[in-house]
């Protein structure tokens, strides 16, 4: 059974670094084939993708928001962790981790989807 | 401004056919899979449709998902109270190198 959690402040002040950590369980993330995303949701709007981080090292970011992201991975601990800098009022959303699966005979990130998702957590940014 | 167009909302009466539309382009939709996700309130999203017409295990086969060209849809039939929710489509975008979602449909069971 695959779950994932994420974790992280609740409220951050604008111009700090956001620090988000995702604790999964039922898969590693060193496994063929696996990634693990995350994407966010400000209140009431839709979503949106930030990063991507594959199985073996690979990583892929949102080009509208790559120089503020960066994604790593801890095998030995199940986690994924993405940190924002800079963050602003606008970047005021919940936070989703996600399992991604390759589809088969396909290669390349496009091949990726979502297929299992955190509960999501809800990161304010205000002074 | 969603790189994904979706109608805002949707409705039917239970035991109605409704589908929901997908638009985007040559970049996206016209050379990518598309998947659809459900999202019930104040839950996450969960996956509903991959590969534009695959159903994960566990999904009822009331869901289905079609594409044409630059378009998708995405079916449910038979509709339930329970199916009230916002659905989203999502593609990969070749020039962007990125995901992209569709602005969501607000789908009411009436």
């Amino acid at each position: 059974q695959i779950t994932l959690k994420e974790s992280g402040p609740t409220l951050v002040k604008p111009t700090q670094t956001l620090t988000l950590t995702c604790t999964f369980s039922g898969f590693s993330v060193d496994t063929s084939g696996v990634g693990v995303g995350w994407i966010r949701q400000p209140p009431g709007k839709a979503l949106e993708w930030l990063a991507l981080i594959f199985w073996d090292g690979d990583k892929r970011y949102s080009p509208s928001l790559k120089s503020r992201l960066t994604i790593t991975k801890d095998t030995s601990k199940n986690q994924v962790v993405l940190t924002m800098t800079n963050m602003d009022p606008v970047d005021t959303a919940t936070y989703y981790c996600a399992h991604s699966t390759r589809l088969p005979q396909c290669s390349g990130g496009k091949c990726y989807y979502f297929d299992y998702w955190g509960q999501g957590t809800l990161v304010t940014v205000s002074s | 401004q969603s790189v994904l167009t979706q109608p805002p909302s949707a409705s039917g009466a239970p035991g109605q056919r409704v589908t929901i539309s997908c638009s985007g382009s040559s970049s996206n939709i016209g050379s990518n899979t598309v998947n659809w996700y459900q999202q019930l309130p104040g839950t996450a999203p969960k996956l509903l449709i991959y590969s534009d017409n695959q159903r994960p295990s566990g999904v009822p086969d009331r869901f289905s998902g079609s594409k044409s060209g630059t378009s998708a849809s995405l079916a449910i039939i038979g509709l339930r109270s329970e199916d009230e929710a916002d659905y989203y489509c999502a593609a990969w975008h070749e020039s962007l190198k990125n995901w992209v979602f569709g602005g969501g449909t607000k789908l009411t069971v009436l």
